[in-house]
């Protein structure tokens, strides 16, 4: 099945720098959706690329949908306390069923005041 | 105020007892779904349904059944036969964007512990 591979798996920043974290897959995606997940609460949608070569912004995050399909990286800029959280890549790929997404496992974003 | 709603927030089962999480969502999306999300393994499908009356397993449906009787509701049940249930468990609701890209809203999730 598909496979995604999302790095790095934690990161341990001070706030005012910028992160750059990335997914790459086995398969070709036709959409790449990034998520941010609180503690005890649900994945939130951060952005969503549908197009290969996209380049979409969303205040202080940024993401791009890589020209292969195969990738997408997300990119923070100048990180405050409040980006703590774990954030995910998923897509649905382009075959088999189009109704199931596929996650990475997660980036851990710590932010230090 | 459109949204995913869960309940309840915590739940708590005994040896033996099964317990269903119910999934509410107002948002009009035709597909529900249910995830398991363990630490460090992300998010885990569990059963979908694309329309009322029909449902799928996902890939850890042993153990869960769902029902789908309703647009707006997509209850599972933990059952019995589940041995490891506790979990944090996360549904969600989806939107054929204009783009005809695919879009999944998550609810708040529930956090499912055994006594």
């Amino acid at each position: 099945g598909q496979q995604l591979n999302q790095s790095p798996q934690s990161m341990f920043i001070q706030e005012g720098e910028d992160v750059s974290m990335n997914c790459t897959s086995s398969s070709i995606f036709n959409t790449w959706l990034w998520y941010k997940q609180e503690p005890g609460e649900g994945p939130v949608l951060l952005i969503a690329l549908y197009k290969a070569g996209e380049l979409t912004s969303n205040g202080r995050l940024t993401a791009q949908f890589g020209i292969t399909r195969k990738d997408s990286f997300l990119n923070i800029s100048a990180s405050i306390p409040s980006d703590v959280g774990i954030y995910f890549c998923a897509g649905p790929g382009s075959g088999g069923s189009n109704y199931k997404l596929t996650f990475g496992k997660g980036t851990l974003l710590t932010v230090n005041p | 105020d459109g949204g995913i709603t869960q309940s309840p927030k915590y739940l708590f089962r005994k040896e033996g007892q099964n317990v269903t999480l119910s999934c509410e969502q107002n948002l009009n999306h035709d597909a529900m779904y249910w995830y398991r999300q363990d630490p460090g393994q992300g998010l885990r499908l569990i059963y979908y349904s694309q329309i009322v009356n029909d449902f799928q397993k996902g890939d850890i449906a042993e153990g869960y059944s769902v029902s789908r009787e309703k647009k707006e509701s997509f209850p599972l049940t933990v059952t019995s036969a589940q041995k490891n249930p506790t979990a944090f468990y996360l549904c969600a609701s989806r939107d054929l964007g204009l783009q005809g890209g695919e879009t999944q809203y998550f609810g708040p999730g529930t956090r499912l512990l055994v006594l």
